[in-house]
Formats: structure tokens, sequence, C-alpha cells
């Protein structure tokens, strides 16, 4: 069965500082994609960041970006220079490449220190 | 374009009781899943509809039933609810067309609460 699991369910990072939050992964699947979602205290849940299993490219979206280590089943997601409006639940999402079920690990609770 | 909206969006239930939620998705988009978001088990998945069609189902007990329209909107219910049954659910929609890894867009939520 697939898994994904956050290790860290809180994390901080000061204003304009980089943070990284982990996230791994279990699957015998060879065509997934993995995500990112922001889910700020409003609840809104947005998409942060997607991969695609088959690009060994690192996906990259303005501050934010991830380092997939497939082999290592690991996908970590950066965010540089940190602004306030990062504060929010982070979760880290993963889909077999033939549905859109989203496996999700618990979530990681970031805050930005001004 | 107007984004995933659910009604309602709080909701108070007693056990025993049935309920249901809806679910419009984005305009164009014929694809609508369901989640149960809850602070012991976090995001759980629900099921999927495409076309009125129930594609993908979670592990959650028959109480748990949904329907998708012509128009795409969907419906869920859960009947005989229990206090567990507690929670955020969100709806999430998605283009038909591109690969089946693409945006999913969520909606506000409804939060279920059981007393």
């Amino acid at each position: 069965a697939q898994t994904v699991t956050q290790s860290q369910p809180e994390m901080s990072v000061q204003e304009a500082e980089t943070v990284t939050l982990s996230c791994t992964y279990d699957t015998s699947e060879s065509d997934y994609y993995l995500f990112w979602y922001k889910q700020p205290p409003s609840r809104q849940m947005i998409l942060v960041i997607r991969q695609e299993a088959y690009k060994q490219q690192n996906a990259t979206e303005n501050r934010f970006s991830v380092n997939f280590q497939k082999a290592a089943k690991s996908f970590s997601l950066k965010i540089s220079d940190s602004q306030l409006g990062d504060a929010a639940m982070y979760f880290c999402a993963y889909s077999a490449g033939n549905n859109r079920k989203l496996i999700w690990g618990l979530g990681t609770s970031l805050a930005v220190n001004p | 374009k107007a984004g995933v909206t659910q009604t309602p969006r709080y909701l108070i239930k007693t056990r025993g009781q049935q309920v249901t939620l809806s679910c419009s998705p984005i305009s164009g988009h014929r694809s609508v899943s369901w989640y149960q978001q809850t602070p012991g088990q976090g995001l759980q998945f629900l099921f999927e509809y495409f076309s009125e069609t129930q594609r993908n189902k979670g592990n959650f007990p028959g109480r748990f039933s949904g329907r998708q329209f012509s128009n795409s909107r969907s419906e869920m219910n859960v009947s005989t609810l229990e206090l567990g049954d507690s929670a955020l659910y969100l709806c999430a929609s998605s283009s038909s067309t591109g690969p089946l890894g693409g945006e999913q867009y969520f909606g506000p939520g409804t939060r279920l609460t059981v007393t």
C-alpha cells in the first residue's frame, strides 16, 4: 500500500530565511505524482508544487522548490526567503499515475517568525 | 472563473441523523473528489466521481455515499451519523483533460459536527 510520511509535525523559520520540510513515501508504482499542498488557517487547500516521477529535474515555483530523490523515495520542500504569509499547514501528497486519489501525509505546521 | 464551492459551510447534527453535503466544481471540470479531514487521521480519500460515475472509492463504510449530476455538481451523504464523523469534508475538482496527476482545486470545506 502507498504511504506518505511527514516526520516533522511542527517547524518554525525566521522571516527571510530558508526552511526545508521533509516527506518520504512508499510505493511500488513506477508512474506517480507528488505534491505539496498548503492549507492556511482559513482552510482553503492550495497546490504549492507538483513533481512527476518520470522527470529527473526538480520542480521549482518561484520561492518554492523540491528535492526529489526517487531511489530514496524522498520529496522535500524548500521555501526560500520565507514570508509571513507562508505560515500554514503543509501537506505532502501522492497519487498513482492511473487515478486522482491523493494519499496524504499528516502535515507539517510551519510558523514564520518576524 | 469561480472556484469550487461547498455548501453548507458549517453543520451541526445529532448522532443517528443523516446529512447531505454539496459541491459545485469549477466550470468545465468533470472530476470531483471528496476527502475527510480530522486531527487524528489527517486527510483521507472518500471517493471520486467523473461524468456521473464513481471511479474510485476509499476505505469508508457504506454509510458514506455520493453521487454526481449531469452538470458535474456532486453530493455526498452520510447516514446514521456517528460522533467520529465529525470532520472537515473537502471537495476537489479537476479538469478531465491533461494528465491524471494534474492539479486538484479544493473548496473551503464543510465543517460537520456530530453531537
